[in-house]
């Protein structure tokens, strides 16, 4: 099975910020990468797929990016409802994994 | 709109089988790819199972082969996802989810989650 890191498995900021999330593979994923928003009493929401499409419905403050066995969750401006954990994973349909999640708590 | 509606909380004594439903509403389960994933108490998320509609057929994490089963009744839009010998560490919260069609030829992309269900394993 591929192996996904997530980092970091936390970080603190505020309202307004720019947040990074980082995610590595240890094999080639040939773009099969997805991110995921989870909040506290509330469904799984699928933010990206393909590495850097846009889900329906998720606001473009959200952006995917990279290739390979790098890639990067960014949110532009961090708004109160994204304080939540983000997990990536690699979607090939012969073994998919996840990572370990990135907390973005606040400040 | 779909939504996954999933059976109540359970508790298990180790040895036991559980077994946790997922409802459709807004679609028929037979238009849909539906996966079983679980997140063990402060962990991450893990793949068990799924329906793969490019072949038809029921495909299972290794880690789980042999100890899940995925079932279908289409005729009530429920699917259904069964774990045997249970054990504390199966102790999770277990989703479905629903595969995104258009991308199904080659990857599993979850675009609809049910609410999960805790299942607990305790003697």
């Amino acid at each position: 099975d591929i192996h996904m890191t997530q980092s970091p498995s936390s970080v603190s900021a505020s309202v307004g910020d720019r947040v990074t999330i980082t995610c590595r593979a240890s094999q080639n994923t040939a773009g099969w990468l997805a991110w995921y928003q989870q909040r506290p009493g509330k469904a799984l929401k699928l933010l990206i797929y393909a590495g850097s499409s846009l889900q329906d419905g998720v606001p473009s403050r959200f952006s995917g990016s990279g290739s390979g066995t790098d890639f990067t969750l960014t949110i532009s401006s961090l708004q109160p409802e994204d304080f939540a954990t983000y997990y990536c994973q690699q979607a090939n349909k012969f073994g998919n994994t996840f990572g370990g999640g990135t907390k973005v708590e606040m400040k | 709109q779909v939504q996954l509606v999933q059976s109540g909380a359970e508790v298990k004594k180790p040895g036991a089988s559980v077994k946790v439903s997922c409802k459709v509403s807004g679609d028929t389960l037979s238009e849909l790819s539906m996966h079983w994933v679980r997140q063990a108490p402060g962990k991450g998320l893990e793949w068990m199972a799924g329906f793969d509609p490019e072949n038809g057929e029921i495909v299972y994490a290794q880690k789980f082969h042999g100890r899940v089963t995925m079932t279908e009744d289409t005729s009530t839009d429920t699917s259904f996802m069964e774990l045997s010998s249970l054990r504390s560490e199966d102790t999770a919260v277990y989703y479905c989810a629903t595969v995104m069609a258009s991308l199904a030829w080659g990857g599993f992309y979850f675009d609809d989650w049910g609410q999960g269900t805790l299942v607990t394993v305790s003697s």
